[in-house]
């Protein structure tokens, strides 16, 4: 059964200082990886998604890392922003089916 | 192109009462997953629905059923609800996969349902 786990559960940085938020996984056998971020009470939103056979993706501040023999993603944000304050998730997808297993989320405040 | 669209936006009912919550996909996006989230379960697969057939179903009981139509549009059903059924439900869509690459998920906002 998969399990992904995401460290730390909440963190606080103040704006401008660039950030890691870490996402493992215990099934290495995934097809891909996604993460997404949610504001309280809302959807998620779609950050980046890695495919197995990639080893990153970027998009603009942020810049995922995939690492699938070791079970393990990082997210990279650049520069943050009082903007970039919600709860980070991250999910993988190991069946042929669209089931997502999503981790506990990293709570991110970044202040003033 | 429009998101996902979820309706209901916000639900209340009643204990033993039944609720159906209505998702709209992306145009072209074949594929509906439902999850659950609530605080101490987190975010929880509730099944999946490709070309008007469950494909996958998550571990919940039969209570909570769905269906697919024709245009994609996708119904979830909780019959005979109970307090514990309190949550946000998510609807995802994505396009149908092929090869080895699959798609980007892409999730509405969410039904809030309070069982009182």
């Amino acid at each position: 059964k998969q399990e992904v786990t995401q460290i730390p559960a909440a963190l606080s940085v103040p704006e401008g200082e660039n950030l890691v938020l870490n996402c493992s996984f215990t099934d290495s056998a995934i097809y891909n990886l996604q993460w997404f971020r949610q504001d309280p009470g809302k959807g998620l939103t779609s950050l980046l998604l890695i495919q197995s056979s990639q080893r990153e993706q970027t998009s603009g501040r942020l810049n995922a890392s995939l690492d699938k023999s070791s079970g393990r993603s990082t997210l990279y944000i650049a520069a943050s922003q009082p903007g970039d304050s919600a709860t980070y998730l991250c999910a993988v997808r190991t069946g042929t089916a669209s089931k997502l297993t999503f981790g506990t989320g990293t709570r991110l405040q970044v202040t003033l | 192109k429009a998101g996902v669209t979820q309706t209901p936006r916000y639900l209340i009912k009643t204990r033993g009462q039944q609720v159906t919550l209505s998702c709209s996909p992306i145009s072209g996006h074949r594929s509906v997953s439902w999850y659950q989230q609530t605080p101490g379960q987190g975010l929880q697969f509730l099944f999946e629905y490709f070309s008007e057939t469950q494909r996958n179903k998550g571990n919940f009981p039969g209570r909570f059923s769905g269906r697919q139509f024709s245009n994609s549009r996708s119904e979830m059903n909780v019959s005979t609800l109970e307090l514990g059924d309190s949550a946000l439900y998510l609807c995802a869509s994505s396009l149908a996969t092929s090869g080895r690459y699959y798609n980007e998920q892409f999730f509405g906002p969410g039904t809030r349902l309070t069982v009182l």
